[in-house]
């Protein structure tokens, strides 16, 4: 069966200071990986998603970047983190090339920018 | 892009009885919704979903129809418990890359 990581399960940054998120899925091959944000007591903001190794697409402009070095693991970073970058990250996967588009989540790591 | 719209933001029922919430998307080109149950602190659940080739789904207590024309979805969730408590999510796919847009949430909570 299919499992999805990521780490840190939490994390506390300084304003400015770097951000590398990571998440890896075992169990499938070439899925579609995505990254989204909660903000505290809001829906779910797609960041980007990719449908292969450095395939890259941003959803929205943003302090963000994401990077996809081998099939299965996909990484969000930051160079200078905001305040506004406070969230809860989530990562997910679904199969790709097939008709279901059925998404699974990552337990999702929390991010406080103070 | 697409636009999810979902009401109510909140809602509050008693044990047994039932719970309804409504969605409306933008883009008729969207052909996926799913339904996620999120409880506090965790990570969205996958609860139901359905396609745009049918009009209703069922699972236990819980269904989804969906409304082409009117481009409107809603969940139902029968016989509620307590355990039912959570935010649910809303969302619609509207690109082949399996892109979701998601509703602002409804948080439900069923009081024994």
């Amino acid at each position: 069966s299919q499992t999805i990581h990521q780490w840190p399960a939490t994390l506390v940054q300084p304003v400015g200071s770097p951000l590398s998120l990571e998440c890896t899925v075992e169990g499938t091959s070439n899925p579609n990986l995505y990254w989204y944000r909660q903000a505290a007591g809001r829906g779910l903001q797609l960041l980007f998603y990719s449908v292969g190794i450095g395939q890259i697409s941003s959803e929205v402009p943003q302090n963000l970047s994401a990077s996809r070095p081998q099939d299965r693991q996909f990484i969000l970073s930051s160079k200078k983190l905001l305040l506004s970058d406070s969230g809860f990250y989530l990562c997910a996967w679904t199969i790709s090339g097939s008709a279901s588009y059925e998404q699974y989540f990552g337990p999702g790591t929390r991010l406080t920018v103070t | 892009g697409e636009n999810v719209e979902q009401h109510p933001s909140t809602l509050s029922v008693q044990e047994g009885d039932s719970a309804v919430i409504k969605c409306t998307y933008s883009d008729s080109a969207s052909n996926y919704f799913p339904w996620y149950k999120q409880e506090l602190g965790k990570r969205p659940q996958l609860i139901i979903d359905i396609r745009s080739n049918v009009g209703e789904k069922k699972d236990q207590r819980i269904a989804v129809t969906l409304n082409k024309t009117a481009k409107h979805f809603s969940l139902h969730i029968t016989e509620t418990q307590p355990e039912d408590s959570a935010v649910y999510f809303c969302a619609a796919c509207y690109s082949s890359y399996g892109k979701l847009t998601f509703g602002q949430g409804t948080i439900l909570t069923v009081h024994p």
